[in-house]
């Protein structure tokens, strides 16, 4: 596609279920980005994948924060036993090469914990 | 936590003025890059400026880097209402991965 794709654009999910979040990058892209924004703050950095590899997990808030990425491509990061203050908008990045270039966002999935 | 902290936290202009918004860092860094966001939703790349460079103009941006403060500024010039956004500045730190700061909330009023 011409752009980071997210899906879904909104979820919402009870208490305790576990929801899985989708990010398609630009294709080519190597390094891919996710974040998790709460209202009206800055951008809490949780993961990066070079390749199909996460150098770093330790952005990851709780071992709750799971994250994959197969083929150098799609993205899923899942969430498990959801709780209320992991509402927020989760936001995906890629990214031609680690750092050094621009990141392109997608649009975000805003996940409501009910 | 956060490597990059914009200053200040929220900005109110006229449109036709400028406005500058600041960032500092803590660690050493490859580059800093300026984004810009509607609405909470995707961020939009405005300015890339490597450790080796100290001023960079896009348009009505001007970026500076000053790496002996750790900090950078983001000048935008002749405001319009449409400026109106989010502004984070980001750096790549030794370990590649790109940071983001809390943000300036910019308010242009026509």
């Amino acid at each position: 596609g011409a752009g980071v794709s997210q899906s879904p654009s909104n979820k919402v999910t009870e208490k305790g279920k576990d929801v899985e979040l989708r990010c398609d990058p630009i294709s080519g892209h190597t390094a891919l980005y996710w974040y998790r924004q709460r209202l009206g703050q800055g951008l809490e950095f949780l993961i990066y994948f070079q390749g199909n590899s996460a150098p770093d997990k330790s952005g990851l808030p709780s071992d709750r924060f799971s994250a994959e990425r197969t083929g150098e491509s799609v993205s899923t990061l899942t969430i498990q036993r959801t709780q209320q203050e992991d509402s927020a908008v989760y936001l995906c990045a890629s990214s031609f090469f680690y750092g050094n270039t621009e990141a392109f966002f997608g649009q975000g999935t805003r996940l409501t914990v009910v | 936590s956060q490597q990059g902290e914009e200053d200040p936290q929220a900005l109110s202009i006229q449109e036709g003025e400028n406005a500058t918004m600041n960032c500092s860092y803590k660690t050493s860094i490859n580059n800093l890059q300026w984004y810009r966001q509607n609405s909470g939703r995707g961020l939009v790349h405005l300015i890339l400026i490597r450790s080796n460079e100290r001023e960079k103009h896009s348009g009505r941006l001007r970026v500076t880097l000053d790496t002996s403060k750790k900090s950078s500024s983001l000048l935008i010039t002749a405001s319009r209402a449409a400026d109106t956004a989010s502004y984070f500045c980001a750096t790549d730190n030794a370990g590649n991965m790109l940071t983001f700061g809390g943000g300036t909330r910019l308010m242009v009023k026509p």
